[in-house]
């Protein structure tokens, strides 16, 4: 089956930068994206999602683009804090179940971000 | 509300020997996952229950068993466990297994097998 990408694995910002971290999806028929955070040592813990009848989502702090042309997701993380340090993930959701997915969830490898002090 | 608890948290386990590990979510979610997680691999699907009563295999179930107890517990057994089970499993679960449903991780239980 069709799985998610990330174009990055690392990624290091300073405190108090923006941090972008891309990911590229080529499941057409996925309708669903989610980004998770996972900390060392830790369960993946949602960040925030967004369905494909949009282009943009915001919450605290984070922003999330989907660019269904060209298949790519983006998750931009404002004013990094150190905390903000861990692996961040894509998921996508088939939408239609088809291929016998039944809607379950595709996870990229994940990217690490380190943020300096 | 705790959400989703995992048991053991870590497991040292010899080559041939058995052992299950056990999920539960207080979420009154219908839907329950098991995943393992290795390096440089992502998350990958285990065994998936979409409701209490079904289970269905997911992308690598070789190897293992899964029993949906009641709506909040999900267990994964290892019959016979082999080096290349050591992995981190996380179980996770989800209002019903449909379009755009987020699902919810445990801490995840470390395993290693010698």
């Amino acid at each position: 089956g069709e799985s998610v990408g990330l174009h990055l694995p690392t990624l290091s910002v300073q405190e108090g930068d923006n941090s972008i971290i891309n990911c590229a999806y080529s499941n057409s028929a996925s309708d669903y994206f989610i980004w998770y955070k996972q900390e060392s040592g830790k369960g993946p813990q949602f960040i925030i999602d967004i369905r494909s009848n949009m282009d943009k989502r915001q919450g605290q702090r984070v922003t999330v683009l989907l660019n269904k042309t060209v298949k790519h997701l983006s998750l931009q993380i404002a004013a990094t804090q150190p905390g903000d340090s861990a692996v961040y993930f894509c998921a996508e959701q088939d939408g239609d179940g088809s291929g016998g997915s039944n809607y379950k969830l595709t996870f990229g490898k994940g990217t690490l971000l380190t943020v300096n002090p | 509300n705790a959400g989703v608890t995992q048991t053991p948290k870590f497991q040292v386990l010899k080559t041939g020997q058995s052992m299950t590990l056990q999920c539960a979510q207080d979420m009154n979610h219908n839907s329950m996952y098991w995943y393992r997680q290795d390096p440089g691999m992502g998350l990958r699907l285990i065994y998936y229950s979409a409701s209490e009563g079904t289970t269905d295999k997911g992308e690598v179930p070789n190897g293992y068993n899964v029993s949906r107890l009641n709506k909040r517990e999900f267990s994964l057994r290892l019959e016979s466990a082999a080096p290349s089970q050591t992995s981190v499993y996380f179980c996770a679960s989800s209002f019903p297994l449909r379009s755009q449903e987020t699902q919810y991780f445990g801490p995840g239980t470390r395993l290693l097998v010698l």
